[in-house]
C-alpha cells in the first residue's frame, strides 16, 4: 500500500526552527517529485515546496523562500522540510504529496502535522 | 506567479442538482489542471487531472473540462457524500498554485 506519513509538528516561537519529515512506503520513492501543502486552520490549500526525485531540483512559494529547505533522502524513503524563521502565519497543517509520473497532479497525500507557531 | 480564482466560493444545493464550479487561470496552463475535494478534518482527495481524466475511483457524476484559462467540475447529480470544499489547481509551472476553495453546502 502506497503510504505517507508525516511527523515532527509542534510548538515553536516566533523566530524558531522546525523539521518535518515524511517516511514514504509502497513505491520507487526515488523515482517521484514530491511536494509540500500547508493549510492553516479554517484556510484553504496552499502549495509550498517540490522537489525532484533524485534532489537536485527545489522549487518554493515566494511565501518561503529563504526560509524553508526542501530536501530528501532517497536511501531512507524520506522526505524533509526545514522550517527557519518561522511566523504566526505559518501555522498550518503541513502535508506531503507524492506527483505522480505520468500526470501531473498530487495523487498520494499524506495525513499531515500540525505545526503552531507562537509565543 | 500564475493566479487561480475560483467561483463561487459557496454554493448551496439540493441532492441531485447538476453543479458547476470554474476555476479561471491568470495564464494559459493547459493540461495541467487538477481538481480537489476536501471534507471537513480529511485529507484532499485527487478527482481528476490533466483538466478532464477522471482519477481511478472516482465515481463517473464528476468531470471535468476546459482548456488554456477556463476550466469547470462539474457534479452531474449531487450525492449526499459531495458535500465538501474544492479545489483546482495548476501544476503547469512552479509554484504550484491552488484556488481559493469552493464550499458546496447542502441547501
Amino acid at each position: 500500500e502506497v503510504q505517507l506519513l508525516e511527523s515532527g509538528g509542534g510548538l515553536v516561537q516566533p523566530g524558531g526552527s522546525l523539521r518535518l519529515s515524511c517516511a514514504a512506503s509502497g513505491f520507487t520513492f526515488s523515482s517521484y517529485v514530491m511536494n509540500w501543502v500547508r493549510q492553516a486552520p479554517g484556510k484553504g490549500l496552499e502549495w509550498v515546496s517540490a522537489i525532484s526525485g533524485n534532489g537536485g531540483y527545489t522549487y518554493y512559494a515566494d511565501s518561503v523562500k529563504g526560509r524553508f529547505t526542501i530536501s530528501r533522502d532517497n536511501s531512507k524513503n524520506t522526505l524533509y522540510l526545514q522550517m527557519n524563521s518561522l511566523r504566526a502565519e505559518d501555522t498550518a497543517v503541513f502535508y506531503c504529496a507524492k506527483r505522480p509520473g505520468t500526470f501531473y497532479a498530487l495523487d498520494i497525500w499524506g495525513r499531515g502535522t500540525m505545526v503552531t507557531v507562537s509565543s | 506567479d500564475i493566479q487561480m480564482t475560483q467561483s463561487p466560493s459557496f454554493l448551496s444545493a439540493f441532492v441531485g442538482d447538476r453543479v458547476i464550479i470554474t476555476c479561471r487561470a491568470s495564464q494559459g496552463i493547459s493540461p495541467h489542471l487538477a481538481w480537489y475535494q476536501q471534507k471537513p478534518g480529511k485529507v484532499p482527495n485527487l478527482l481528476i487531472y490533466a483538466a478532464s481524466t477522471l482519477q481511478s475511483g472516482v465515481p463517473s457524476r464528476f468531470s471535468g473540462s476546459g482548456s488554456g484559462t477556463e476550466f469547470t467540475l462539474t457534479i452531474s447529480s449531487l450525492q449526499p457524500e459531495d458535500f465538501a470544499t474544492y479545489y483546482c489547481q495548476q501544476l503547469n509551472s512552479y509554484p504550484y498554485t491552488f484556488g481559493q476553495g469552493t464550499k458546496l453546502e447542502i441547501k
